[in-house]
């Protein structure tokens, strides 16, 4: 069984702050995706990465795909209250469909 | 934006009764799956679904579970007999390439 560690499991930082969210396993993947959702709707996609070693940027958010293909980072600068929710990430194994979803990140930005 | 689009999104049954949770995907996109997210609990995969059959399903996803696609646009997940235990968001979602438009969920209860 695949696993995908995510830390820290709650976040509360302030406004104007930078953060990192790990996201950890011990399986590789074809790829890695980083959702985000919120209370009552399904997750939204916020970016794939394919590539081992891979960085993303989307705005203030930066994504980065582990060397070995088993771990990534969300890195948020200078975080806003909209950045407030729950981030997932979710990995596909090779040869397989399946999404394995993380743990999940609930982050709280403090105005 | 193109939606996956779940009805209905609430659904309250009572123990022992047949459900019938409905999607409609993307309409350019092929490929088709069911994921449940228990309340607290991370997203769970249930089953993919491509060229009209079952590609993959997990454990989850026992004699209980049916999925069809009957037209060319509906994708349906049919619990036969509910239990307590089904009780969860069912999101719906779907796939071109890279990365899932996942719908808004139906919250099922069972009573």
């Amino acid at each position: 069984t695949q696993l995908l560690e995510q830390s820290p499991q709650f976040l509360s930082i302030q406004e104007g702050e930078n953060l990192t969210v790990y996201c950890n396993s011990s399986s590789v993947f074809s790829s890695l995706q980083w959702y985000r959702q919120e209370p009552g709707e399904g997750p939204v996609l916020l970016v794939t990465v394919v590539t081992g070693g891979e960085v993303k940027k989307l705005k203030r958010l930066t994504f980065q795909f582990g060397d070995a293909r088993k771990d990534s980072s969300l890195h948020i600068t200078a975080a806003q209250p909209g950045d407030t929710g729950l981030y997932l990430c979710a990995g596909e194994p090779f040869g397989n469909e399946k999404l394995t979803f993380g743990t999940g990140t609930r982050l709280t930005i403090i105005p | 934006e193109p939606e996956v689009t779940q009805t209905p999104s609430h659904q309250v049954t009572q123990m022992g009764q047949e459900v019938i949770l409905r999607c409609v995907p993307i309409s350019n996109h092929l490929y088709f799956y069911w994921y449940r997210q228990i309340l607290g609990q991370k997203v769970e995969f249930l089953v993919s679904f491509y060229n009209n059959e079952i590609s993959e399903k997990s454990e989850i996803f026992d004699d209980q579970f049916s999925v069809e696609r009957p037209d060319g646009s509906n994708f349906t997940l049919k619990i036969r007999s509910t239990k307590l235990e089904d009780s969860a968001m069912y999101f719906c979602a779907s796939r071109a390439w890279l990365g899932y438009t996942f719908g808004s969920g139906t919250r099922l209860t069972v009573v």
